[in-house]
């Protein structure tokens, strides 16, 4: 079975500083998309970015990045130039492509941005 | 493009009684797919529905149940409700193909008393 690992419960940075969110994740199969989610106060979980693991190119959307390493299963995300309203719970998920399409969460990063 | 809607948006039960909550995917997504949300837990799998059927189960009790109707609207039914059942319950919808991922709506926030 997979899991998803995000071993930094909290986080706080200075609006405008560059903040890296840390995710690991075990499986053994060889393809996979992996994504990362932002649930702000109001409870809709937006998809902030999203890397298909056959893919050598880290994906980026914006301000928002990923260092994808395959090898030692890891996915962080990294917010530069961080913006109030970053202000969120961020979750790491991955997901098979073969098999039961779910989307396995880990326990997520409350990320405050303070001005 | 409208996105997933779910209804209502809070419910408050009592125990024992069932609920029934409605998830209305992004025009064309064939795929719906519901997960509980719980401070304790985190996210958690319930079941995704492809085309009416019910593709992939998570390890929930059977009191817990779905169904996707032809138009890809889908439900989500808790019976006898337990205390432990309170969780925020939300709802994704996916394209499939390139566009791969899912898109979730806002949740239904179930307080059982």
């Amino acid at each position: 079975a997979q899991t998803v690992t995000q071993s930094q419960p909290e986080m706080s940075v200075q609006e405008a500083e560059t903040v890296t969110l840390s995710c690991t994740y075990d499986t053994s199969e060889s393809n996979y998309y992996l994504f990362w989610y932002k649930q702000p106060p109001s409870r809709q979980m937006i998809l902030v970015i999203r890397q298909e693991a056959y893919k050598q190119q880290n994906a980026t959307e914006n301000r928002f990045s990923v260092n994808f390493q395959k090898a030692a299963k890891s996915f962080s995300l990294k917010i530069s130039d961080s913006q109030l309203w970053d202000t969120a719970m961020y979750f790491c998920a991955f997901m098979t492509i073969q098999g039961a399409q779910k989307l396995v969460f880990g326990q997520g990063t409350r990320l405050t941005i303070n001005p | 493009k409208a996105g997933v809607t779910q209804t209502p948006r809070y419910l408050i039960k009592t125990r024992g009684q069932q609920v029934t909550l409605s998830c209305s995917p992004i025009s064309g997504h064939r795929s719906v797919s519901w997960y509980q949300q719980t401070p304790g837990q985190g996210l958690q799998f319930l079941f995704e529905y492809f085309s009416e059927t019910q593709r992939n189960k998570g390890n929930f009790p059977g009191r817990f149940s779905g169904r996707q109707f032809s138009n890809s609207r889908s439900e989500m039914n808790v019976s006898t409700l337990e205390l432990g059942d309170s969780a925020l319950y939300l709802c994704a919808s996916s394209g499939g193909g390139q566009n791969y991922g899912y898109t979730f709506g806002s949740g239904t926030r179930l307080t059982v008393v």
